[in-house]
């Protein structure tokens, strides 16, 4: 069974940084393109960054360009998302996401996400 | 990075079919047919219902059904039934190692 579980939302001032995880289980995790989405409080789904099954090729939505950084870790099955510089309109719940085709944002398969709220 | 325009609101009675519509640019379509389309519900993570414009993943009732025209995708849902009851979502790689989604459309069923 495929299970993508996040982790390591919390409430960080602006500013601040915050690593989220993502532990991923039942699926060759080094042979898929990985996804962050992000919604926030009442809002709409936005796409946040993919990346390459190897790491090696990566995107961002302008909004973060430069202040989020996503790796991943396959021998750890796990996906990161490195946030700094966070503003209090990143607050939202951080849903990772596998890619069904290669990079394409045919997201499969979700976590069931976890909440960052940026607050002074 | 402009969403994908959809509109706010849709409805429909049991039984009856509803189209939602997703409209962007040339440049958020790109070149590809990677629209996919994603129901959420209240508290829940969004769940995958169409890929590639037209196909639906195992497990996705035939009731869902995906399209497009130029620029403007659609999902019509046929027979509608109570649990259809959710927020919808389009989305689309761009090209440009990015990926758009739209502002998403509530329906309701009557």
């Amino acid at each position: 069974e495929v299970q993508l579980v996040e982790s390591g939302g919390d409430l960080v001032q602006p500013g601040g940084s915050l690593r989220l995880s993502c532990a991923a289980s039942g699926f060759p995790f080094s042979s898929h393109w990985m996804h962050w989405v992000r919604q926030a409080p009442g809002k709409g789904l936005v796409w946040v960054s993919r990346i390459r099954y190897d790491g090696i090729d990566t995107g961002y939505a302008d909004s973060v360009k430069g202040r989020f950084t996503i790796s991943r870790d396959n021998a750890k099955n796990t996906l990161y998302l490195q946030m700094n510089s966070l503003r209090d309109d990143d607050t939202a719940v951080y849903y990772c996401g596998r890619d069904l085709i290669a990079g394409s944002g045919s997201l499969d398969y979700w976590g069931q996400g976890t909440l960052v709220t940026v607050s002074s | 990075q402009s969403a994908l325009t959809q509109p706010p609101s849709a409805s429909g009675s049991p039984g009856q079919s509803v189209t939602i519509s997703c409209t962007g640019t040339s440049s958020d379509f790109g070149a590809f047919n990677f629209v996919s389309w994603f129901q959420q519900h209240p508290g829940k993570a969004p769940k995958f219902l169409i890929y590639e414009v037209t196909k639906r993943p195992s497990g996705v009732p035939d009731r869902f059904s995906g399209s497009r025209s130029g620029n403007t995708a659609s999902l019509t849902v046929s027979g509608l039934q109570a649990e259809d009851e959710a927020d919808y979502y389009c989305s689309s790689y761009t090209g440009s190692k990015t990926v758009v989604f739209g502002g998403g459309t509530k329906l309701t069923v009557l």
